[in-house]
């Protein structure tokens, strides 16, 4: 199965744009790349996924290469509250399993 | 959106007894659940997978005679952690699908914190 490599810590001055990288080079045709991220304690929160095209919604954008080996999460106006562990993952059948993720720091 | 609740979201226990813990979709069928273990500063673990009406899939390494899981409704999935030990404690999740798949999303539950004293 794909496997996700994402740098472990990320620092973001507040309103400024976070891009947070990830590389899945072994990714098969029909696997989707999900983002989410948690916040000390408590349970994952979905935030964006696609297979091929570029995604935005109220939250972020994901930028997906056209040869789909990586992709990149941008949180337009990080805030504060951004800061949280943010997991990117390559979706493989129907279970979702976790990479160590990157911790994204966003300071004042 | 889609809500997924678990209860209890923490529990603390004597060594030896058996925790519940509920996972429910809450305006959602979910033929599918999924339950994570994740300890201080690690990243989530799957356990298991949790179908409707059958036997959970357990990942390789996971005690499914200590980790039972039952999946008897459509919105309820339970795990009991059995005759728990301290090394048991840690951080529980679940998670549900809304569309059966993979390009679906995935909810989590807000996780249980068990701590087995």
């Amino acid at each position: 199965d794909a496997k996700t490599t994402q740098p472990p810590s990320m620092d973001c001055a507040e309103g400024r744009a976070a891009n947070l990288p990830c590389n899945h080079s072994t990714i098969s045709g029909n696997e989707y790349v999900y983002w989410y991220r948690q916040i000390h304690s408590q349970g994952p929160q979905y935030i964006i996924h696609g297979l091929k095209n570029n995604e935005t919604n109220e939250m972020a954008s994901l930028i997906i290469t056209e040869d789909r080996k990586s992709s990149t999460l941008i949180l337009p106006h990080a805030t504060l509250r951004d800061t949280a562990v943010y997991y990117c993952i390559v979706r493989v059948v129907n279970d979702m399993r976790f990479g160590a993720g990157t911790r994204l720091t966003v300071k004042p | 959106g889609a809500v997924v609740s678990q209860h209890p979201s923490w529990v603390i226990c004597k060594s030896g007894t058996s925790v519940k813990i509920e996972c429910r979709s809450l305006d959602f069928q979910a033929t599918t659940m999924f339950w994570y273990r994740q300890f201080p500063k690690q990243s989530l673990m799957l356990m298991a997978t949790s179908n409707e009406g059958s036997k959970a899939t357990y990942e390789q390494g996971v005690e499914k005679d200590k980790f039972l899981i039952n999946h008897a409704s459509l919105t309820l999935s339970t795990l009991t952690v059995t005759s728990a030990h301290p090394e048991d404690s840690s951080f529980y999740i679940c998670s549900a699908s809304r569309l059966a798949g993979v390009g679906g999303e995935l909810f989590f539950g807000e996780g249980s914190r068990l701590t087995v004293l």
